[in-house]
């Protein structure tokens, strides 16, 4: 009973680093999406894709990367790591975008020091 | 552009109702849903509205006005465990899922 995973839960970035959160839901939903929520804000939507091969930018993209090579598996990549990028970033995952229910995995902290 | 407006915090009482309202501006609209998110987890979905009216499910129900790009949500018997904050999201025809900034809804007592 997976649904959505991400990892990892908890990093701590230096400055100009990289690194890529994983994310991958074994429920077979073609759509996936990365927000970031900064502390008492709402999510920003980052990326999100439509199906496997196809990704799109959303309202934040700006030094963020992904892939969506198979329908599973939707990482983020974080190039040359910021301190505006510290926040809570979470996948999610649904059928379709219009009204089926979106996963979100648990979540994944990510402090740039 | 794409904005949603809610309140950013409430203060009800336990046993009470409250309402949560959003608006939003958006083009494409498909539909309004709601989520709810505790202290440290992840938003987890409570509703989801395409057309006009009023959808109950349990103590919760969530109502929405296309003509006026309006919804609310609307908690009954409020319980402490109530506590949390509540995200309206508008789904578009272009896929994209947009969160407001989120409600703070405080319970007391």
């Amino acid at each position: 009973n997976a649904g959505v995973t991400q990892t990892p839960k908890f990093r701590i970035l230096k400055i100009g680093q990289s690194m890529t959160l994983q994310c991958t839901q074994d429920m077979n939903h073609n759509y996936m999406y990365w927000y970031r929520q900064d502390p008492g804000m709402g999510l920003k939507l980052i990326y999100y894709s439509v199906g496997a091969g196809i990704t799109d930018k959303g309202e934040v993209p700006n030094g963020y990367n992904v892939s969506r090579s198979t329908t599973e598996d939707f990482p983020l990549r974080l190039e040359l790591a910021a301190p505006s990028q510290t926040s809570v970033y979470f996948c999610a995952s649904s059928y379709s975008s219009s009204g089926n229910t979106i996963y979100f995995g648990e979540g994944s902290w990510l402090t740039v020091v | 552009g794409q904005s949603l407006e809610q309140p950013s915090e409430v203060t009800a009482v336990e046993g009470a109702i409250v309402q949560i309202n959003c608006t939003y501006q958006t083009s494409g609209f498909y539909g309004l849903s709601w989520y709810q998110q505790h202290d440290g987890g992840a938003p987890t979905f409570l509703s989801y509205n395409a057309l006009d009216g009023l959808e109950e499910t349990g103590r919760f129900s969530s109502f929405l006005s296309r003509s006026d790009s309006y919804g609310y949500l609307l908690l009954q018997e409020l319980q402490m465990k109530d506590s949390a904050s509540y995200f309206c999201a508008v789904m578009n025809r272009d896929d994209k899922i947009i969160f407001g900034k989120g409600t703070r809804l405080h319970i007391l007592p």
